[in-house]
């Protein structure tokens, strides 16, 4: 089972940010969170992981919380290309455990 | 380069054939996965490959599927036997020894309908 919770939708205008909450109260001292999104019809696209530092890439960026509880995934300028269902997983290590993903949220981004 | 390609893209079958998809990783990515994914969920892991070795299997992996990896290269997932349930978009993903981001790079998909 998925060891995440995430609303099940949420819009965003255009240009505006988008911010994914995702809550994780279980995880572990050595869990990673990762976040996948998957457009229509497309297999599922990584977009950053953090363990416990906020980290930002030319996608998003990640902040999670201090208790490491919860995270947000923001998208600064959302465009009509990133509606999509947004995953976020935690996983122990980098290597051989596969990712369980769960439902997700379904982002739809708003002209 | 190629990212991961998975063929066919579309399949069409009647209950109780046999269908096999077939996963292209990217090349000298030593970990391949299958994942299988039904409408509104999200995907479902069905196996794991390092090389040529099968380390991880899921339950929903029942004895109609098998999958290979027999060179480390390509992966085969047989179904044999189709039942209706079976009907799922069935994705592969690979990634590599040296990756620190324990990125997963998915195929497109292949997508089976049973009738």
């Amino acid at each position: 089972d998925a060891k995440t919770t995430q609303p099940t939708s949420m819009d965003c205008a255009e240009g505006r940010a988008a911010n994914l909450p995702c809550n994780h109260s279980t995880i572990s001292g050595n869990e990673y969170v990762y976040w996948y999104r998957q457009i229509h019809s497309q297999g599922p696209q990584y977009i950053i992981h953090g363990l416990k530092n906020n980290e930002t890439n030319e996608m998003a960026s990640l902040i999670i919380t201090e208790d490491r509880k919860s995270s947000t995934l923001i998208l600064p300028h959302a465009t009509l290309r990133d509606t999509a269902v947004y995953y976020c997983i935690v996983r122990a290590d980098n290597y051989g455990q596969n990712f369980v993903f769960g439902p997700g949220t379904r982002l739809s981004v708003l002209p | 380069d190629t990212g991961v390609s998975q063929d066919p893209r579309h399949k069409i079958t009647k209950r109780g054939q046999n269908v096999t998809f077939r996963c292209d990783p990217i090349s000298e990515h030593n970990r391949l996965y299958w994942y299988r994914q039904t409408l509104g969920q999200g995907p479902e892991f069905l196996t794991y490959f390092q090389n040529e070795a099968q380390l991880e299997k899921s339950r929903l992996l029942s004895d109609r599927f098998s999958a290979e990896r027999p060179k480390g290269s390509f992966s085969t997932l047989e179904i044999q036997r189709t039942e209706q349930g079976d009907s799922a978009m069935y994705l592969c993903a690979s990634s590599g020894w040296d990756s620190f981001t324990g990125e997963l790079f998915f195929g497109e998909g292949s997508r089976l309908t049973v009738l």
